[in-house]
């Protein structure tokens, strides 16, 4: 069965430079959620959408903006990337008709030197 | 979201059943109990999810005890598979709502 898609999977940056991360859900899946895990830490909800609107928010940096396209495939923008950013990032995607089940990518592993 | 409480960390033979405890006692009425796993630094994985119903599914049983401030998951026939962080998870659900991860139960199966 498909699955939820990020790209890249892995990916290095500056300190300040910036970052896009994206996330195709699974076909038909209209909701999608990001999360950030640091080191040894639990995964933190950061932000969601439904329907191409913003619909919960949670710990998101204002340095951060997301948003969610006509495909329902979103994008995580970082900006003025920090060391504390280093972190694996979720894209999870639910549909109207299961919407209490998120299934969850592979995740994009983020590191900032 | 209510607040949950779990044991860091369980051992389990293998074949055997897992029992992983939850206590949610600030639960409210609308708020479902939620189970998600986390294989090390893979995206997590959806268990299982109840009210106030005892739930059973291919993966696992879910036990809410009547008054819901607590709950346990079971695993009936653990295998090393199984080795992940356990989050249980209070949430009205629905909607677009964000998942509030604690600090979960590392259970590790032994061969």
């Amino acid at each position: 069965a498909a699955g939820v898609i990020q790209s890249p999977r892995h990916l290095i940056k500056e300190k300040r430079e910036t970052a896009t991360l994206k996330c195709y859900p699974i076909p038909r899946h209209d909701t999608v959620y990001w999360y950030q895990q640091g080191p040894g830490q639990d995964p933190q909800f950061l932000i969601s959408f439904y329907e191409k609107m913003q619909s919960d928010k949670g710990s998101i940096p204002d340095r951060f903006s997301a948003q969610q396209f006509s495909d329902y495939h979103s994008e995580l923008n970082m900006s003025s990337l920090e060391l504390g950013d280093s972190a694996l990032y979720f894209c999870a995607s639910s549909s109207t008709l299961r919407p209490d089940t998120q299934y969850f990518g592979p995740g994009t592993r983020l590191t900032v030197l | 979201d209510a607040k949950t409480t779990q044991p860091p960390s369980m051992d389990c033979a293998e074949g055997r059943a897992a029992n992983l405890p939850c206590n949610h006692s600030t639960i409210s009425g609308n708020e479902y109990v939620y189970w998600y796993r986390q294989i090390h630094s893979q995206g997590p994985q959806y268990i299982i999810h109840g009210l106030k119903n005892n739930e059973t599914n291919e993966m696992a049983s879910l036990i809410i005890t009547e008054d819901r401030k607590s709950s346990t998951l079971i695993l009936p026939h653990a295998t090393l598979r199984d080795t992940a962080v356990y989050y249980c998870i209070v949430s009205s659900g629905g909607g677009a709502d964000g998942l509030t991860f604690g600090k979960g139960t590392h259970l590790i199966i032994q061969p």
